[in-house]
């Protein structure tokens, strides 16, 4: 089966930082670009980073350049978020998604807040 | 950056009606234009890719339209499984995706 499934998830105060991963199974991991999509309470889709199937290509929601990295590992199938200096605006769930848009994770919540 | 601008924000319909949603890009996007479907509490489900392409499993009801600068979403006959959160998604741009604001079907 086709899967992908979020962890890392968690209650951190702001200026704090954690490391989001998403696990991948039943399809070529490495022949995949990836995404990080997240959404805020009660509000839209907000599109967060992307990484190439090498990671040679990476890019960046202006809104969290500077403080998020994305990374991939693709021995293991996982793809990573590490977010730093965290605020408040970045709580959300937080989703990763296939290239091709037709596969997402259930998602995992990130609370920032003291 | 690429913009993309939904309307209306909230549709109220019955069961049987015919539905249009329109989605509006700043900037030329050819027709990489996707639409998706999201219920509460789950990830967003993959409708139609390249602005008119259904997605395989998609019922035949959704149909999408449009190029360059403007897109719509058909419901040809809303079903009670379709009240949901509708929203566009521009992937022109290079390893970035922009997504409109939803539009809520009630």
């Amino acid at each position: 089966e086709v899967q992908l499934v979020e962890s890392g998830g968690g209650l951190v105060k702001p200026g704090g930082s954690l490391r989001l991963s998403c696990a991948a199974s039943g399809f070529i991991f490495s022949g995949y670009s990836m995404n990080w999509v997240r959404q805020a309470p009660g509000k839209g889709l907000e599109w967060v980073a992307s990484i190439s199937t090498t990671s040679t290509y990476i890019n960046y929601a202006d809104s969290v350049k500077g403080r998020f990295t994305i990374s991939r590992d693709n021995a293991k199938n996982s793809l990573h978020l590490q977010m730093n200096s965290l605020r408040a605006e970045d709580t959300a769930i937080y989703f990763c998604a296939r290239e091709d848009k037709d596969v997402w994770g259930q998602g995992t919540t990130v609370t920032v807040a003291s | 950056d690429i913009q993309m601008t939904q309307s209306p924000s909230t549709l109220s319909a019955s069961v049987g009606d015919r539905v249009t949603i329109t989605c509006r890009a700043s900037q030329s996007i050819s027709s990489w234009l996707a639409w998706y479907q999201q219920k509460p509490g789950k990830a967003p489900k993959l409708l139609i890719y390249k602005a008119s392409s259904l997605q395989s499993g998609v019922p035949s009801r959704f149909s999408g339209s449009g190029s360059g600068t403007e897109f719509t979403l058909t419901i040809s006959s809303l079903q009670p499984d379709d009240f949901a959160t509708y929203y566009c998604q521009q992937y022109n741009g290079y390893f970035m995706w922009t997504f409109g604001q939803g539009t809520k079907v009630e």
